[in-house]
């Protein structure tokens, strides 16, 4: 069974509003998870690293203060969305890596904006 | 800098050909781990395999197969006796281990889209 979970799997909302996006590992504790984005017919790209304890870190061109990034506990990680524009719609994806040395992927979060 | 290249972006087969998806990467690391992920239209990544550095045995599991060959930092996946099932996007990625030791984010191909026409 799926060992990271996300929340929701689907989101359609209006233009100026905030969506958060919950990613959970089931199995195991995460101290790290990432975030990626994919567009339409495009590979994934990473948008942040979520740290426990700490302060996000972001990949250029990634606006922290619209892509808020919240690791509260050590198997919950949030992404919220700020004043959401049509361009952000996207298919949002976390991943953890695991103890294992495997990392585990959610099933994504298709969000469309209107 | 690390970087994934899948020079084939759409690959059409008819069902039961065999086809091999390439996968060449980049990196200064000497530890690292590649992996293959399916994504069929649902969007949810499917995981295919993970090997590290070091290990460069060559794996096959039912129909699949990887070829790993760290001399020409290649990673090919071959499907045998293709199926209609198997259509989907396939990714090829790299990852590396933080400072501290932890593995750290995924690199991916920009993936190629296979087709299986019956």
């Amino acid at each position: 069974g799926a060992v990271v979970s996300q929340h929701p799997s689907w989101v359609i909302c209006k233009s100026g509003t905030s969506v958060k996006i919950e990613c959970r590992s089931l199995d195991f504790q995460a101290t790290t998870m990432f975030w990626y984005r994919q567009f339409p017919k495009q590979s994934l790209m990473l948008m942040a690293t979520s740290n426990e304890g700490s302060k996000a870190t972001y990949e250029q061109g990634v606006e922290k203060d619209k892509f808020l990034i919240n690791h509260a506990s050590l198997t919950l990680s949030t992404l919220t969305v700020t004043s959401a524009h049509p361009e952000d719609s996207s298919f949002y994806i976390c991943s953890a890596p695991a103890p294992t040395d495997t990392q585990y992927f959610g099933p994504g979060t298709r969000l469309t904006v209107l | 800098a690390q970087k994934v290249t899948q020079a084939q972006t759409e690959i059409s087969v008819v069902e039961k050909e065999d086809v091999t998806l390439d996968c060449v990467y980049e990196t200064r690391d000497t530890t690292y781990y590649l992996f293959w992920y399916k994504q069929p239209p649902s969007g949810e990544l499917v995981f295919l395999i993970r090997r590290n550095s070091f290990d460069e045995q060559n794996e096959i599991s039912g129909r699949y197969s990887w070829n790993f060959q760290k001399s020409t930092s290649s990673f090919n996946f071959t499907i045998t006796a293709s199926q209609v099932v198997d259509s989907a996007v396939y990714f090829c990625a790299l990852s590396e281990r933080n400072y501290g030791g932890s593995q750290g984010n995924l690199i991916f191909g920009k993936g190629t889209k296979l087709s299986v026409k019956p």
